[in-house]
């Protein structure tokens, strides 16, 4: 069974700054990996989503890395703002359809 | 509408009630997915719909959950007798074709919930 884990739980920092989340998964068999934002109250927005064939994925300031081998995504995140603040969730697809396997979020907080 | 809509966004209820949840897909989206997400946590993936179809309920927790898509497009989550660890947020999510090889790469759009509270 397919297990995810992110770390850190929770991150702040100050605006400005570049800072990853860490995602790792083990089953390595996936067809793909997901990142979601979810804001309080809302429903997720997918962010990237980086084939199994891919090692990237990039969309303005945010850059998604998949090494399968070790099990491990990664989330860029350039020049931090206030608005980036919310709940970051990678999530892996593995089997025939589209069901998902969610890890249980990074809270970012991002201070003026 | 242009995304997926759940109602009510907002349930409370007393143990031991019936709830029903609606999801209404993104028009022309053939799969529709069912997740549950307890405070703090990831969602949890709890049944899949492919038209009319329930082709996985592997995740629903108890009999008391209960799913249906009668017409291949809004689809109703029941929970029967509701319990207090039923507590979360209902979400819902559709996609073109999850079983098309060409769509697994195409991501899931959610609704934004209902919140569901057992007093």
């Amino acid at each position: 069974k397919q297990e995810v884990t992110q770390i850190p739980a929770a991150l702040s920092v100050p605006e400005g700054e570049n800072l990853v989340l860490n995602c790792s998964f083990t089953d390595s068999a996936i067809y793909n990996l997901q990142w979601f934002r979810q804001d309080p109250g809302k429903g997720l927005t997918s962010l990237l989503l980086i084939q199994s064939s891919q090692r990237e994925q990039t969309s303005g300031r945010l850059n998604a890395s998949l090494d399968k081998s070790s099990g491990r995504s990664t989330l860029y995140i350039a020049a931090s703002q206030p608005g980036d603040s919310a709940t970051y969730l990678c999530a892996g697809m593995n089997s025939g359809y589209s069901t998902l396997t969610f890890g249980k979020g990074t809270m970012l907080l991002v201070s003026p | 509408g242009a995304g997926v809509s759940q109602s009510p966004r907002y349930k409370v209820a007393k143990r031991g009630q019936d709830v029903a949840l609606r999801c209404d897909p993104i028009s022309g989206h053939v799969s529709l997915f069912w997740y549950q997400q307890a405070l703090g946590q990831g969602p949890e993936f709890l049944t899949y719909f492919q038209n009319e179809a329930q082709l996985d309920k592997s995740g629903l927790p108890s009999d008391r959950f209960f799913a249906e898509r009668p017409e291949g497009s809004v689809s109703t989550l029941k929970i029967q007798r509701t319990q207090q660890e039923d507590s979360a947020v209902y979400l819902c999510a559709s996609s073109l074709d999850a079983r098309d090889l060409s769509s697994y790469n195409s991501p899931l759009h959610f609704g934004n919930g209902t919140r569901l509270t057992v007093t």
